[in-house]
């Protein structure tokens, strides 16, 4: 049973626009947010986290909107650049475990200029 | 400082040979996590060490794998008798502590392929 479901699988979008990235979880003892930005032979890097007690936040280009309710989280990439394209991943962490985030299955975005 | 480190960064074995994969976290972590990349897929935990104490091994496939961390910083995760299914990106993160604010830098990874 896969418990951090991301959509879509890929994603292109012309320079300028606004890809958004959702995900959806079941367990309610998730209580850490964050995406992760991966390009190709690196490792993942953090790009933006959120806590289930704030439904918005914003870093830079970054947003995350987030809906308790609706068990539900997105990123949106406002002004999006070619150098945007990469593979973006959410991810939750169970409460009270020690810690490991489980990882969604990835989107594939790219910009084109 | 320097972020988390990972070699070799790419090794192929042959099938049944073991190997050995290095992390070094970042000063002073005191978490640190292992993960398994398979191609075109998220990130799976493997196991979670807190300082040298290996606090979770759920995420360990099989019993040919085992990961140690005998000081509190450089940890290895070894494969015994590697198989095809082992070829993956192994990816080694870790966390100032296991508290607030829970954020996890991952290294680049060490790509293994089993041939």
């Amino acid at each position: 049973q896969q418990q951090v479901k991301q959509s879509p699988q890929s994603l292109i979008v012309q320079k300028g626009g606004i890809p958004i990235i959702n995900c959806a979880y079941e367990n309610t003892a998730f209580d850490y947010f964050p995406w992760y930005q991966q390009f190709p032979g690196k490792g993942p890097a953090l790009l933006i986290a959120i806590r289930p007690d704030v439904s918005e936040k914003k870093e830079g280009r970054f947003t995350i909107s987030f809906n308790k309710s609706a068990k539900q989280f997105s990123l949106h990439i406002m002004d999006s650049q070619p150098g945007d394209s990469a593979t973006y991943f959410c991810a939750a962490r169970h409460g009270g475990s020690q810690g490991n985030l489980i990882f969604g299955k990835g989107t594939k975005l790219s910009v084109k200029p | 400082g320097a972020g988390v480190s990972q070699s070799p960064r790419y090794k192929v074995a042959k099938r049944g040979q073991d190997v050995a994969l290095r992390c070094d976290p970042i000063s002073g972590h005191v978490s640190l996590f292992w993960y398994q990349q398979a191609l075109g897929q998220g990130p799976e935990f493997l196991t979670y060490f807190q300082n040298e104490a290996q606090l979770d091994k759920s995420g360990l496939p099989s019993d040919r794998f085992f990961a140690e961390r005998p000081e509190g910083s450089v940890s290895t995760l070894k494969i015994q008798r590697t198989q095809q299914e082992d070829s993956a990106v192994y990816l080694c993160a870790s966390s100032l502590t296991g508290l607030i604010p829970y954020e996890q830098y991952f290294g680049p990874g060490t790509r293994l392929t089993v041939t």
